[in-house]
């Protein structure tokens, strides 16, 4: 049973360039989440998708956009990339979201360093 | 805006020595997940609390949530050097249709011999 896989698991960019995360969720769950983790910091939610719709977001700017697909996977993109955006970037799933209480699944995530 | 507050936010123990880790949060809710994560690796879900009174309990661990109190805590037990991570609180809210999670900055645990 496949849980929550993210690519790249690395990438490095540099200040201005625009970047692509994926995540694929675990098997039988259609919903994900983003969340960015600084160094030393607990995760900071991004936003949700569900039914292929961004249904609440966090405090993160508009350079912070994303994507669902009809097969549930999910992008994550930022475009004019900051030395701030240096972190690791969690994909998190889960079955039917906000009607349901069961603990959402990460990923391993995806190291972005700008340089 | 929540705040999500642990404390401490380090702790070395000695194996065999029991402590508890404290979660704090400023708003009602009444669904608070812990989650461990070792060094490098992704978050792993540890305990599920769903309501006032929860007491969940796994091997040397156990959580509780009052949520009168805004409080829950993760207890130790007889550490033993593996359950050396960083653990997170996470509190779930629901604003609109989604379900945001809000986590604490998260408690280094290091449990030496």
């Amino acid at each position: 049973d496949a849980g929550v896989t993210q690519s790249p698991t690395h990438l490095i960019k540099t200040r201005g360039q625009q970047v692509t995360l994926r995540c694929s969720p675990k098997s039988g769950h259609d919903t994900v989440s983003w969340y960015q983790q600084a160094l030393g910091q607990g995760p900071q939610f991004i936003f949700q998708y569900y039914e292929e719709e961004e249904r609440q977001r966090g405090n993160f700017p508009d350079r912070f956009s994303g994507h669902q697909f009809p097969n549930y996977s999910s992008e994550l993109n930022v475009n004019a990339l900051l030395l701030g955006d240096s972190a690791l970037y969690l994909c998190a799933s889960s079955y039917r979201g906000f009607l349901s209480n069961q603990p959402q699944h990460f990923g391993d995530g995806t190291r972005l360093s700008i340089l | 805006e929540l705040k999500v507050e642990q404390n401490p936010l380090f702790l070395s123990m000695q194996e065999g020595k029991n402590y508890t880790i404290y979660c704090n949060y400023s708003t009602t809710s009444d669904r608070l997940y812990w989650y461990r994560q070792d060094p490098g690796k992704s978050l792993e879900s540890l305990f599920v609390l769903l309501s006032n009174g929860a007491v969940k309990q796994e091997g040397r661990l156990m959580a509780s949530l009052d949520t009168k109190a805004r409080l829950s805590t993760l207890h130790i037990t007889a550490a033993v050097h593996d359950l050396s991570a960083t653990y997170f609180c996470a509190v779930d809210t629901r604003p609109g249709t989604a379900s945001k999670l809000t986590f604490g900055t998260g408690t280094r645990l290091q449990v030496t011999l």
